[in-house]
């Protein structure tokens, strides 16, 4: 799968809207691109996910540029419980065993 | 709906004791199974992965093995822990086919002594 680059930390004001960017230059025409989050003592969790068009869904939107080379992970209004690490990944259709490969993510502090 | 366990919670072993971690998911048939390790402040590193009963595939070498005796239960071993094996072990599965999201288990925190 291609690589993905985010910035390591970000913050943000509860009740804010949060624009989470990734990176992915290298991205084929069949990659999807997915976020999920992890809180902190917890499994990751799914966020949302996308190929061309935007998305939106109960969690967030995800907007992606018309060259694909990257895309921003949008939180309509920051909450103390969103305050996570948030991983944007590449994965190919023909991922054999639907693996994910998970980067380092980002940071989100969300300040009161 | 499906849901996934997985058991202990947390963990304190010494180094050369052995380890079985146990994850089973309901709700769901023929799920691929996960097995990942993240060290502290680090990202999740996946260890293994199955597409079905008795077939393991091992992403890292490692002190560590897998099995999954029934579709629904994957099971993270070693006959010998080493300092190195601490960490948050995860589970998680997805359907098969298409391109349908993992869903992970609450993890188990080992530690070793």
């Amino acid at each position: 799968d291609a690589k993905t680059t985010q910035p390591n930390s970000m913050e943000s004001n509860e009740e804010e809207p949060v624009h989470l960017p990734c990176n992915h230059s290298t991205i084929s025409g069949t990659d999807y691109i997915h976020w999920y989050r992890q809180l902190p003592s917890q499994g990751p969790e799914y966020v949302i996910h996308g190929l061309t068009s935007n998305v939106n869904n109960r969690m967030a939107s995800l907007a992606i540029a018309e060259d694909r080379k990257s895309s921003t992970l949008i939180l309509h209004r920051a909450t103390l419980r969103d305050a996570a690490v948030y991983y944007c990944i590449l994965r190919a259709p023909n991922n054999a065993g639907n693996m994910l490969t998970f980067g380092g993510g980002t940071r989100l502090m969300v300040k009161p | 709906s499906q849901t996934i366990h997985q058991w202990p919670a947390t963990l304190v072993q010494p180094v050369g004791s052995p380890l079985s971690l146990e994850c089973t998911v309901e709700g769901t048939s023929n799920p691929n199974l996960y097995w990942y390790r993240q060290a502290a402040g680090r990202g999740l590193q996946l260890l293994f992965y199955s597409v079905g009963i008795g077939q393991i595939s091992s992403e890292v070498p490692q002190n560590l093995s897998a099995s999954r005796p029934q579709d629904r239960q994957f099971i993270l071993s070693s006959k010998k822990l080493l300092l190195s094996d601490s960490g948050f072990y995860l589970c998680a599965w997805v359907e098969q086919g298409g391109n349908q999201p993992q869903h992970f288990g609450d993890g188990t925190r080992l530690s070793i002594l």
